[in-house]
């Protein structure tokens, strides 16, 4: 059964870059069936799509977090990774790692989430 | 504001059926796109619950149905019950190059 498992730093000073990685297990990252997103959900508020990126490299972001966001795969580790760079508390979220289907483009299996706190 | 405009909470009795409406855009449901549908449990991670507009994933009881008409979609849940108590959230493509999520809905069984 595929699983995916998100780690990095819960708690992130302003201006400084959000660093996280989604470990997968149960499953190939390399598998040309799928894309591999990240979205986040601030406190009380709606799922955000961040990005995605395919196993070859090829990554789509959010046009609003573009200019901050990098997101790459490491699939000798079956992982892919996330920067947020010059983050405020507005970043301040619940980051979801999630498998995306390319033929029907839903998000089919999710990880648990971390809870990341912009502050000082 | 979320691009795809869901109603803040809907409620119904154990038994009854409840709707939740998605409203989107030419730019993203009424462009074509295909609408899903997630439940979030409280304090878990998203689950897809509906795919394609209406089609269910494997274990997902047939209470749960999904449709899409012009620049909506709605979720309706049939025979309610009280483990349906959660945040429901649909998702969509915008052709502004981005994947689009309702705002969500909190579902209350009385």
């Amino acid at each position: 059964q595929l699983q995916l498992q998100e780690s990095g730093p819960g708690l992130v000073k302003p201006s400084e870059t959000l660093s996280l990685t989604c470990t997968v297990s149960g499953g190939s990252i390399s598998s040309s069936s799928f894309y591999w997103g990240w979205i986040r959900q601030p406190p009380g508020k709606g799922l955000e799509w961040i990005g995605s990126i395919y196993y070859s490299g090829s990554t789509y972001y959010n046009p609003s977090l573009k200019s901050r966001v990098t997101i790459s795969v490491d699939t000798s580790k079956n992982q892919f990774s996330l920067k947020l760079s010059s983050v405020t508390a507005a970043d301040t979220a619940v980051y979801y790692c999630a498998r995306q289907d390319t033929g029907a483009n839903c998000y089919s299996d999710w990880g648990q989430g971390t809870l990341v706190t912009v502050s000082s | 504001q979320s691009v795809l405009t869901q109603p803040p909470s809907v409620s119904g009795a154990p038994g009854q059926r409840v709707t939740i409406s998605c409203t989107g855009s030419s730019s993203n449901i009424g462009a074509g796109y295909d609408v899903h549908w997630y439940q979030q449990l409280p304090g878990t991670a998203p689950k897809l619950l509906i795919y394609g507009n209406s089609n269910r994933p494997s274990g997902v009881p047939d209470r749960f149905s999904g449709s899409k008409s012009g620049t909506s979609a709605s979720l309706a849940i049939t025979g309610l019950q009280a483990e349906d108590e959660a945040d429901y959230s649909c998702q969509s493509y915008d052709s502004s190059l981005s994947w689009v999520f309702g705002g969500g809905t909190k579902l209350t069984v009385l």
